[in-house]
C-alpha cells in the first residue's frame, strides 16, 4: 500500500513495562511527525523529524518517551516503565506537498 | 499558531448540508485554514484546505471571508458515512514549512437517516 503504516496497530501493556511502535511513512517523505490522542481528544503533537534529524521534540510528555528515525526512513517511538496516563492512540504521519498524511495509530492500553 | 474554535457537536439527516463555522481571531498573515476528518479507528484525513474566499473540492467547500477571522466548512449532501470528527486547523501551509499541527477538540458530526 502507498499509505502510512503502523505496528502493532494494539498493544496491551503492563505498567512499567517497556513498548515500541513502529511508523512506516510514505516512501520519500521526508517529514515524520508523531501525536498522541487521548480518548475523546484530538491528537497532540509529540516529536518531529525531518530525514533522520529530530527537530522538535517539545511534545514529548517526558524523559520515558524517545522517538527516533536513524536511517530517515521508518520511525520508532519508544515509551519507558508505561504508566497508565501512557493509554492514549500514538498517530504517525508524513508530510507530502501541503498535506499530513496520517497512519492508523497505535492504541496503546497501560494496564 | 492560532488558536480555533469551533463546536462541540452537530446533528443532522442524510440528504442535508452540514455547514461547520470555525473562528480564528488571530490567524496571521501567512496562515492557512485546513480542515481534516476523523473516523473512529483511523488517523485524521485531510479535507481542504484554503487562505481566502472560497475553496472547492470534490467532497466539501470552504469558505472564507475577508478579514479571514473564521471559515466554514461545507458539505453538501451528507450520509451517514459522514459522521465523524472534523478538525479546523490553521497553520503555515506548503512544502516549506513542515510545521506540526495544532489540533483541538475538534466537532462530532452525527448523521442521522
Amino acid at each position: 500500500g502507498a499509505g502510512v503504516s503502523q505496528s502493532p496497530r494494539y498493544k496491551v501493556a503492563k505498567r512499567g513495562q517497556d513498548v515500541a511502535l513502529r511508523c512506516d511513512p510514505i516512501s520519500g517523505h521526508v517529514s515524520l511527525f508523531w501525536y498522541q490522542q487521548a480518548l475523546g481528544q484530538g491528537p497532540e503533537f509529540l516529536t518531529y523529524f525531518q530525514n533522520e534529524a529530530q527537530l522538535d521534540k517539545s511534545g514529548l510528555p517526558s524523559d520515558r518517551f524517545f522517538a527516533e528515525r536513524p536511517e530517515g526512513s521508518v520511525s520508532t517511538l519508544k515509551i519507558q516503565r508505561t504508566q497508565q496516563e501512557d493509554s492514549a492512540v500514538y498517530l504517525c504521519a508524513s508530510l507530502g506537498y501541503d498535506e499530513q498524511f496520517f497512519g492508523p495509530g497505535t492504541r496503546l492500553t497501560v494496564l | 499558531l492560532a488558536k480555533t474554535t469551533q463546536p462541540i457537536s452537530m446533528d443532522s439527516y442524510e440528504g442535508q448540508e452540514v455547514n461547520i463555522t470555525c473562528s480564528h481571531n488571530n490567524i496571521a498573515t501567512n496562515d492557512y485554514i485546513t480542515w481534516y476528518q476523523q473516523f473512529p479507528s483511523q488517523g485524521p484525513r485531510f479535507i481542504i484546505q484554503g487562505y481566502k474566499t472560497k475553496v472547492t473540492n470534490e467532497v466539501a467547500s470552504l469558505f472564507i471571508p475577508a478579514d479571514r477571522k473564521s471559515s466554514t466548512l461545507s458539505l453538501p449532501r451528507v450520509s451517514l458515512s459522514d459522521t465523524a470528527v472534523y478538525y479546523c486547523l490553521v497553520g503555515a501551509g506548503g512544502y516549506s514549512s513542515a510545521s506540526k499541527i495544532i489540533f483541538g477538540s475538534g466537532t462530532r458530526l452525527s448523521i442521522r437517516p
